[in-house]
């Protein structure tokens, strides 16, 4: 089985503060991890995934993100953040069995202000 | 390109009401999915279709049937409304089976 855990249902950050929304994650064998973003009324949009490699991952927008195996984590990180990036955001996991099958967190509101 | 389209926009049922969801892509992408998303549970995984001629249950499949019409298209139908079905729905098209690209959602409320 695998499950996804967003820890905090809201995160407040002043604009130029830094960022970090955490996810942590539980799958039998080495994980595929996704972190998207959704802004109001719309669809989610994909900021970047780990699959192997390099345990630090950058993505659109200015995101990254860093695979803690040891803690099995993958944070989300922007190191200024804007009024811009507030939305919700969504951590996912799968094991590379599950073909296709994403398992999301519930989310994390993010809300940035001037 | 429109990515991945979904209709209608916004729906209302009564109960034990039927509809069908349409969802299309353009990509050309071979696996396409169906979610739901309910507040503070994220999203779903309702059915999905790993290629053309194939479709698979996910997490919450029960009350729902799924039809992968051609490579672009996928729909979702719902039998008989329930008002547990009031919720978001969101389609997604992979082409690598892991990166999903999202369509803007359907809104649907069952009274």
């Amino acid at each position: 089985a695998q499950s996804v855990a967003q820890p905090e249902d809201q995160v407040n950050v002043a604009e130029g503060n830094p960022l970090t929304v955490k996810c942590t994650y539980s799958v039998s064998g080495n994980p595929y991890l996704f972190w998207y973003v959704q802004y109001p009324n719309r669809g989610l949009q994909f900021l970047l995934k780990y699959i192997t490699g390099d345990n630090l991952v950058k993505g659109s927008y200015g995101f990254e993100a860093e695979f803690n195996k040891s803690q099995t984590s993958f944070h989300l990180k922007k190191p200024s953040a804007l009024v811009s990036d507030s939305a919700l955001y969504f951590c996912a996991v799968r094991d590379r069995r599950s073909w296709g099958k994403l398992q999301f967190g519930a989310g994390t509101q993010v809300v940035v202000t001037p | 390109n429109a990515g991945v389209t979904q209709t209608p926009k916004f729906q209302v049922l009564k109960t034990g009401q039927s509809m069908t969801l349409q969802c299309a892509q353009d990509m050309n992408h071979n696996s396409m999915y169906w979610y739901r998303q309910d507040p503070g549970m994220g999203l779903r995984l309702i059915y999905y279709s790993a290629s053309e001629g194939t479709t698979d249950k996910g997490e919450v499949p029960n009350g729902y049937n799924v039809s992968r019409l051609n490579k672009r298209e996928f729909s979702l139908r719902l039998e008989s409304a329930a008002p547990s079905q009031t919720s978001v729905y969101f389609c997604a098209s992979s082409g690598d089976g892991e990166t999903q690209y999202f369509g803007p959602g359907t809104r649907l409320l069952v009274l």
